[in-house]
């Protein structure tokens, strides 16, 4: 079964870029039209979807976070990746990697990593 | 604050029916866009649970049920467990904010 595992830095300071990775098991991140995407749950903001990649590296991107945000894939590693770049303490939060699943006109997300905390903190 | 409104905690004794509401606008699921299904257990990562076509994946029980109308969906979590207690989110689409939504959970407690 499918399997993906959220890797990175947990630890960031204020200003600085926050990278993740997501490597995806148990099948190819090459395979069907999925949308594989990050989300992030913070105490004072619940859920929140940051963005998705496709395996053709089109991207689709929160509009809050865009002008921040860079995601993208490794389809040899077969795995993607976040790159928020000015962070603040507003993005502390628990970041998760899923896979997401399209149909015209709507989109969810399964299975889910098991997320991983990234605290910004000088 | 969340453009999909959920209560905030609910709860049931065992073997009742509970449901969750989630109450959302004409930019979200008044346009006409699926509401799905989230259970996240303490401590651990959100789970899929139901899509907006009432689709499970395998291994969550037939006691789990969606409906959505006009503005509102529902999640329908019949003869209630123990091992039900959990947050509960929905997610869907809106079109003002152009991004995928989640609600802002609902927690349920099995008495």
């Amino acid at each position: 079964q499918l399997q993906l595992q959220e890797s990175g830095s947990g630890l960031v300071k204020p200003s600085q870029t926050l990278s993740l990775f997501c490597a995806v098991s148990g099948g190819s991140i090459s395979s069907g039209s999925y949308s594989w995407s990050w989300i992030r749950q913070s105490p004072g903001k619940g859920l929140e979807w940051i963005g998705y990649v496709h395996h053709s590296e089109s991207t689709r991107y929160n509009p809050s976070l865009k002008s921040r945000l860079t995601i993208s894939i490794d389809t040899s590693k077969n795995q993607f990746s976040l790159k928020l770049t000015s962070v603040t303490a507003a993005d502390t939060a628990v970041y998760f990697c899923a896979r997401g699943h399209v149909v015209p006109g709507t989109l969810w997300f399964d299975p889910w990593g098991q997320g991983t905390l990234v605290t910004v903190s000088s | 604050q969340s453009v999909l409104t959920q209560p905030p905690s609910v709860s049931g004794a065992p073997g009742q029916r509970v449901t969750i509401s989630c109450t959302g606008s004409s930019s979200n699921l008044g346009a006409g866009y699926d509401v799905h299904w989230y259970q996240q257990l303490p401590g651990r990562a959100p789970k899929f649970l139901i899509n907006g076509n009432n689709n499970r994946p395998s291994g969550v029980p037939d006691r789990f049920s969606g409906s959505k109308s006009g503005t509102s969906a529902s999640l329908a979590i019949t003869g209630l467990q123990a091992e039900d207690e959990a947050h509960y989110y929905c997610q869907s689409y809106d079109t003002i904010l152009t991004s995928w939504v989640f609600g802002g959970g609902t927690e349920l407690t099995v008495l």
